[in-house]
């Protein structure tokens, strides 16, 4: 069966500090792989998503990053982070047919002080 | 465009009552649609879909009907749980690899 993992969990980070968020997922080959925001109380907002290594679609301009430098694996970064990228991210994946779900993995809370 | 809009929050029910949450979307082709629960500090899990018009999705307890003629995609249940406590999405998947959600509507249901 497929699996989606990310990490970390939880991360307290100052202003200014860089960031890597992780996701593996298991179990699947060239899946669509998606990051997500969503801040306190409100609804999601898609940041990245990718449709194969090296392939990454921005859908809002700012200082984060996304990186698939395996079939599996998707990786969320900034060089030097705000105090309004405090939210919680999530990973998810599909394939890419038009009935295809997206599986979510358990999301990673990043507050920057 | 590709908007799915969705009933305000917060909702708050007494246990045992009838939920219904209503989901719109705009119309291009013919997208799959989905239901999906997140609960408190955890991601979002799939409750339900639909892949085609008049199709019903179910799960839990819960329902959906692919209504193409009033685009919408409302969902019900019956009687509410306690632990039916959580926000609920509706999401829409148009042809291609975006995926279109809701704002999000929080459910409480008190004992």
């Amino acid at each position: 069966s497929q699996t989606i993992h990310q990490w970390p969990a939880t991360l307290v980070q100052p202003v200014g500090s860089p960031l890597s968020l992780e996701c593996t997922v298991e179990g699947t080959s060239n899946p669509n792989l998606y990051w997500y925001r969503q801040a306190a109380g409100r609804g999601l907002q898609l940041l990245f998503y990718s449709v194969g290594i090296g392939q990454i679609s921005s859908e809002v301009p700012q200082n984060l990053s996304a990186s698939r430098p395996q079939d599996r694996q998707f990786i969320l970064s900034s060089k030097k982070l705000l105090l309004s990228d405090s939210g919680f991210y999530l990973c998810a994946w599909t394939m890419g047919t038009r009935t295809g779900e997206l599986f979510f993995g358990e999301g990673s809370r990043l507050t920057v002080l | 465009g590709n908007s799915v809009t969705q009933m305000e929050g917060p909702v708050t029910l007494s246990e045992e009552a009838f939920l219904t949450i209503n989901c719109t979307y705009t119309a291009t082709g013919y997208p799959s649609l989905f239901w999906y629960v997140q609960y408190p500090g955890e991601g979002l899990q799939l409750l339900l879909k639909a892949t085609k018009a008049d199709d019903k999705g179910s799960n839990k307890g819960f329902e959906a009907t692919y209504r193409k003629e009033t685009t919408s995609f409302h969902l019900e249940k019956g009687s509410v749980q306690v632990s039916d406590s959580a926000v609920y999405f509706c999401a829409r998947r148009p042809t291609g690899n975006q995926f279109y959600f809701g704002t999000g509507t929080s459910l409480t249901v008190i004992p």
